[in-house]
């Protein structure tokens, strides 16, 4: 079976503060994909990044960065020095090679960035 | 710039009266997909089409079907609405050569049942 926990449901912090989600994952599958979402109040899901499973490289971009281990199955993402418009909620999910590209989502943290 | 449109952006009906969801998508993707998401959840799989092949997911409600005319549109319809169908229903595309890509997902309906 697979599945994703996010353990955070919500998160304020204060504006400039760096903040950290957590994601952990399971799957029995060796090829999969890993993602996060960024979802504002207008609802849209906004792609931020896709890795493979073969591929533990952290990435940077920009604020945001992103910490793969596949010793401890979790896939965390840091936003450093954090903004009002950082605000949204944010989900972890999972896509296993094996089905027909269905997203498995984790719960979602809810980001509250004060200025 | 290539992007998945949903209309409405926000839709109202009655209890059992049906109603449509438009999505369409200039990303010339082969793989279009469906999701509910009620308040305060996860987004939730109903169905795709790879191509022109439908696919559901077992727990989807027979309530809800699917329609995809051409590679650049497809519909959601509720056949009868109720209460409990209150939610935002997101589209998404991808692309699936050897492998599947990335999903991109459109702004939502959200719909509201009176």
């Amino acid at each position: 079976a697979q599945k994703v926990t996010q353990a955070q449901t919500e998160i304020s912090v204060v504006e400039k503060e760096d903040v950290t989600l957590d994601c952990v994952y399971e799957t029995r599958d060796t090829t999969y994909y890993l993602f996060w979402y960024k979802q504002p109040p207008s609802g849209e899901l906004v792609f931020l990044i896709r890795r493979n499973s073969f591929d533990e490289q952290n990435e940077i971009s920009g604020r945001y960065s992103w910490n793969f281990q596949k010793s401890t199955s979790s896939f965390n993402f840091t936003i450093t020095a954090s903004q009002v418009v950082d605000s949204a909620v944010y989900f972890c999910a999972l896509q296993v090679s094996s089905n027909t590209g269905k997203l498995i989502f984790g719960q979602g943290t809810t980001l509250q960035v004060k200025p | 710039d290539a992007m998945v449109i949903q209309n409405p952006r926000y839709q109202v009906t009655q209890f059992g009266k049906p109603v449509t969801l438009s999505c369409s998508q200039t990303l010339n993707h082969n793989v279009m997909y469906w999701y509910q998401q009620k308040s305060s959840q996860a987004p939730k799989l109903l169905f795709h089409y790879y191509d022109k092949d439908f696919n559901n997911e077992a727990d989807t409600p027979d309530n809800f079907q699917s329609r995809r005319p051409n590679t650049s549109f497809c519909f959601l319809d509720i056949r009868s609405p109720g209460l409990g169908d209150a939610a935002m229903y997101l589209c998404a595309t991808s692309r699936k050569d050897r492998v599947l890509d990335t999903q991109y997902f459109g702004p939502g309906t959200r719909l509201t049942v009176l």
